[in-house]
């Protein structure tokens, strides 16, 4: 059965630091694998995906992902937060083959620091 | 604006009681799927629909049920309520491999 980890569940940081959020997947062939984030309120909006190809992958807001198959991981990335990026960060892994349900990691938390 | 539309947007409602929460997908997307993000759970896979058909079924209880209609939007009926099922209640669409979501249904059973 296909899970996933995000160790972190509650992340500070600075306006304008890097960020990198964790995510450890399993899955016995190729995950699908996404980055979801949800807003206080709001419904999940998907940053970016990783389905084959290039293994760092480029999304939504500035936000990039790399998929590293030997560590199982696709840990998502930002070069410099912005206040407006405190949110809760989900990674979610898919199933080949034909569209399927996605199971959710339990979420990191992101606080920034102004 | 994900293009994935549901109502209501909240429904406070009593232990035992019945409710329909409806979502219509994104024009196009054939598959609807169903999550429920609550604090002990987190976010669970429920139901998925294609085109009408019951397609894969997640941790869903059996007082919990869901249709996908002819114009493709879909209803999650939930019966005999109980404390523990207050959550925010997803749908979601897909005509890949790619969900997008709805702003979900908060549900509170009092």
């Amino acid at each position: 059965a296909q899970s996933v980890t995000q160790p972190d569940i509650h992340i500070t940081v600075s306006e304008g630091a890097s960020l990198e959020l964790r995510c450890n997947y399993s899955y016995g062939a190729t995950p699908y694998l996404f980055w979801y984030v949800q807003s206080p309120g709001q419904g999940l909006q998907l940053l970016l995906k990783y389905f084959s190809g290039d293994t760092l992958v480029q999304g939504i807001k500035g936000f990039e992902a790399e998929f590293k198959r030997s560590q199982s991981s696709f840990n998502l990335r930002k070069p410099s937060v912005h206040w407006s990026d405190a949110a809760e960060y989900f990674c979610a892994v898919g199933a080949e083959g034909t569209a399927s349900k996605l199971t959710f990691g339990t979420g990191t938390r992101l606080q920034v620091t102004l | 604006d994900s293009g994935v539309t549901q109502t209501p947007k909240h429904l406070i409602t009593a232990t035992g009681q019945r409710v329909t929460l409806r979502c219509s997908p994104r024009s196009g997307d054939l598959s609807v799927y169903w999550y429920q993000q609550s604090l002990d759970q987190g976010l669970q896979f429920l139901i998925q629909y294609y085109n009408g058909e019951e397609r894969a079924k997640g941790n869903i209880l059996e007082r919990f049920s869901a249709q996908q209609f002819p114009d493709l939007h879909s209803e999650l009926n939930l019966s005999s309520l109980e404390l523990g099922d207050s959550a925010l209640y997803f749908c979601a669409s897909s005509v890949g491999h790619e969900q997008f979501f709805g702003p979900g249904t908060r549900l509170t059973v009092l």
